[in-house]
């Protein structure tokens, strides 16, 4: 079964870094454009970036173009987000998504990791 | 970029009601258009994909429809493990953008 379990979350200052990675498994990795989206706490969903299947192609939200990057290891069916110039702003659970055979929207999520911005 | 309204934004209902929720996009992204429902502390999980196809394993109580601007998610008969936030994601263009979601909760 498909299964996504990120990691690499936790309290960081403003002005840090982190990175944050999602093991995946059950599926053809290689083969699946993949999705960043995180939720504030109380708050709605936001997408935050995506990759293509070999890695050539990312997209980014205004909100974190310049200070995120995404990328992936298809040797190790592994997604990272490495986190820059984290702000308050930045705090929230974040998902790594799968996309569907037949769309960019995601058949499948991990449980989410959690970063917390403060000083 | 692309927004997306949800109406209403919170909705009391009752086990056996039909429930109705409209998502509006700011333009037409044909059918372009995916529901999600989310659980507290769950990831959101996968119900309708191009605007109207149930998504695998997902009961068939849930349905969808609309296309262009306008587009909305039913709930035939409410069951008990519906009472969730609902959100709607536009997939036309980059940025994907949600609906800032529709909590359905119990009467």
């Amino acid at each position: 079964q498909v299964q996504l379990v990120e990691s690499g979350g936790g309290v960081v200052q403003p002005g840090g870094s982190l990175r944050l990675s999602c093991a995946a498994s059950g599926f053809a990795f290689s083969s699946y454009n993949m999705h960043w989206v995180r939720q504030s706490p109380g708050r709605g969903l936001e997408w935050v970036a995506f990759i293509l299947f070999d890695g050539s192609h990312e997209k980014y939200a205004d909100s974190v173009k310049g200070r995120f990057t995404v990328s992936r290891d298809n040797s190790r069916n592994t997604l990272y987000l490495q986190m820059n110039s984290l702000r308050a702003e930045d705090t929230a659970m974040y998902y790594c998504a799968k996309t569907h055979d037949y769309g960019d929207h995601s058949d499948y999520w991990g449980q989410g990791t959690l970063v917390t911005v403060c000083s | 970029d692309i927004q997306l309204t949800q109406s209403p934004s919170f909705l009391s209902a009752s086990v056996g009601d039909r429930v109705t929720i409209t998502c509006r996009a700011s333009q037409a992204i044909s059918s372009y258009l995916a529901w999600y429902q989310q659980k507290p502390g769950k990831a959101p999980k996968l119900l309708i994909y191009a605007a109207s196809t149930l998504q695998s394993g997902v009961p068939s109580r849930f349905s969808g429809s609309g296309s262009g601007t306008e587009f909305t998610l039913t709930i035939s008969t409410l069951q008990p493990e519906d009472f969730a936030t609902y959100y709607c994601q536009q997939v036309n263009s980059y940025p994907l953008t949600f609906g800032p979601g529709t909590k359905v909760d119990i009467k």
